[in-house]
């Protein structure tokens, strides 16, 4: 199982920015797929999942990012996007990507990659 | 669910036992709640799931527990390796909560 976050990178507030996982070694397409963050300094920070296609395919999304990014998903390249716009310094952070497996609500992060920077300022 | 982890710290010797707390503040559906530990760098590891389950290749010096909404993570016979951010996480409900962290220092 491999699990590569790409994508960061310093950009201007209010700009956007699109982070790519790719992942390799298991059936992609039977798995959720959550985005958690971490800011300089602080701890881990749930930032949205995927859920896998059998349960739609639909998406959450933690307060302080809702409205501003999105996650998708393409089953055949076995890759997650995370989509960040409107973009503002506290989100500043190492962005993980992390398999689920579909226990519980969110589903079990059992694979993480090891993440990418994103700095957000002017 | 907001989850509550102590101590901060954690110093202890090699070979000592490490005994970390992880405070629900309600219920957590079907013990949804996982330990991982992370070191700079890295990616964040799975240690416990379904609060006392090891994960995949997890030695067994690592072990969970669970009374109510109380989760301990007990790491014995420490090794410098050891030395790494602990963090709980519940997955049973949205937002997928982590606890601030507790510092192991071997």
């Amino acid at each position: 199982v491999e699990v590569v976050e790409s994508g960061g990178g310093l950009v201007q507030p209010g700009r956007s920015l699109r982070l790519s996982c790719r992942t390799s070694g298991f059936i992609f397409g039977d798995y959720a797929v959550n985005w958690v963050r971490q800011a300089p300094g602080k701890g881990l920070e749930w930032v949205g999942f995927i859920r896998y296609r059998g349960y739609g395919g639909t998406t959450e999304y933690a307060a302080s990012v809702e409205g501003r990014f999105t996650i998708s998903r393409d089953d055949s390249k076995g890759i997650a996007d995370l989509q960040m716009n409107s973009l503002r310094s506290e989100d500043t952070a190492v962005y993980y990507c992390a398999r689920a497996r579909n226990f519980g609500h969110i589903g079990l992060m059992d694979y993480w990659g090891r993440g990418t920077l994103v700095t957000v300022s002017s | 669910i907001v989850l509550t982890q102590s101590p901060a710290t954690l110093s202890l010797s090699p070979g000592e036992r490490a005994t970390l707390s992880c405070r629900a503040s309600r219920s957590v559906a079907s013990n949804c709640l996982a330990w991982f530990q992370h070191k700079p760098g890295q990616a964040p590891r799975l240690l416990i799931y379904g609060a006392s389950n090891r994960a995949t290749d997890i030695p067994d010096r690592f072990s969970g527990s669970v009374s109510g909404t109380d989760f301990t993570l007990t790491i014995t016979r420490l090794e410098p390796e050891d030395s790494a951010m602990y963090y709980c996480q519940q997955y049973a409900k949205s937002p997928g909560t982590f606890g601030l962290g507790t510092k192991v220092e071997i």
